[in-house]
């Protein structure tokens, strides 16, 4: 168990170009989840899969953003479109049975 | 709704002096109620728990927090800061299932800067 991963740890894009982040949870770890942290602020929640069900999206999940989990394992997100405004720290994290919930290094996204 | 309140945005201590980092919380419910610490251009590392159990909570490095329900704070101590706390400081609560069990979807403050001087 090496904990929450994720990657890249950094991505810089152009405004109007895609890019997908990659999580992989703690393998035992049903529940994954999606932050989203911008400078001087607390995380927000962005979304939550139990298993491959995506079961809750926060309304600051716009139509450009999509996320995935394809088979219980890692999770992929993906930003179609990017905006300055999306620039951020994306993290995701697993829940432990003890109720713990567990976060990765966090994926930050310059969009210039 | 949930909702967190850590109040002061920065909190600045010399080295050996207590740490007091104060967070309240509403929760329509019996809540959990965590604290988070991050590292620059890191993610969050837990510092502890409180998940219905004892009121008063011990975390990692030293730190420790006391449920009080009657204030709904949360708040959190250290009784001698040292120079590795400096970071910044999340308190964060949690939905409970009816069963009690952990929703895990947290809802955080706006966080905490710690600064330890020499």
């Amino acid at each position: 168990d090496t904990g929450v991963s994720q990657n890249p740890r950094h991505k810089i894009t152009k405004r109007g170009q895609n890019v997908t982040f990659r999580c992989d949870p703690i393998s035992e770890h049903n529940r994954l989840y999606w932050y989203r942290q911008t400078l001087g602020q607390g995380p927000e929640f962005l979304t939550y899969f139990q298993n491959e069900a995506q079961l809750e999206k926060s309304r600051l999940l716009s139509d450009r953003f999509s996320a995935e989990r394809p088979k219980g394992s890692f999770s992929t997100l993906e930003i179609q479109r990017t905006e300055q405004g999306d620039s951020a720290m994306y993290l995701c994290a697993s829940l432990h049975k003890s109720g713990e919930v567990l976060f990765g290094p966090g994926t930050r996204l310059t969009v210039l | 709704a949930q909702s967190v309140t850590q109040l002061g945005s920065h909190v600045s201590v010399s080295e050996g002096a207590l740490v007091l980092l104060r967070c309240n919380y509403s929760s329509s419910v019996p809540p959990y109620l965590f604290w988070y610490v991050q590292y620059p251009n890191q993610g969050l590392q837990l510092l502890l728990k409180y998940t219905s159990a004892a009121t008063l909570v011990k975390g990692i490095n030293g730190f420790e927090a006391e449920f009080k329900k009657s204030e709904t704070s949360f708040h959190l101590t250290k009784p001698s800061a040292h120079m590795s706390d400096a970071a910044e400081y999340f308190c964060a609560v949690s939905d409970l299932y009816a069963g009690g069990t952990s929703y895990g979807k947290l809802t955080f403050g706006q966080g905490t800067i710690l600064t330890v001087h020499p």
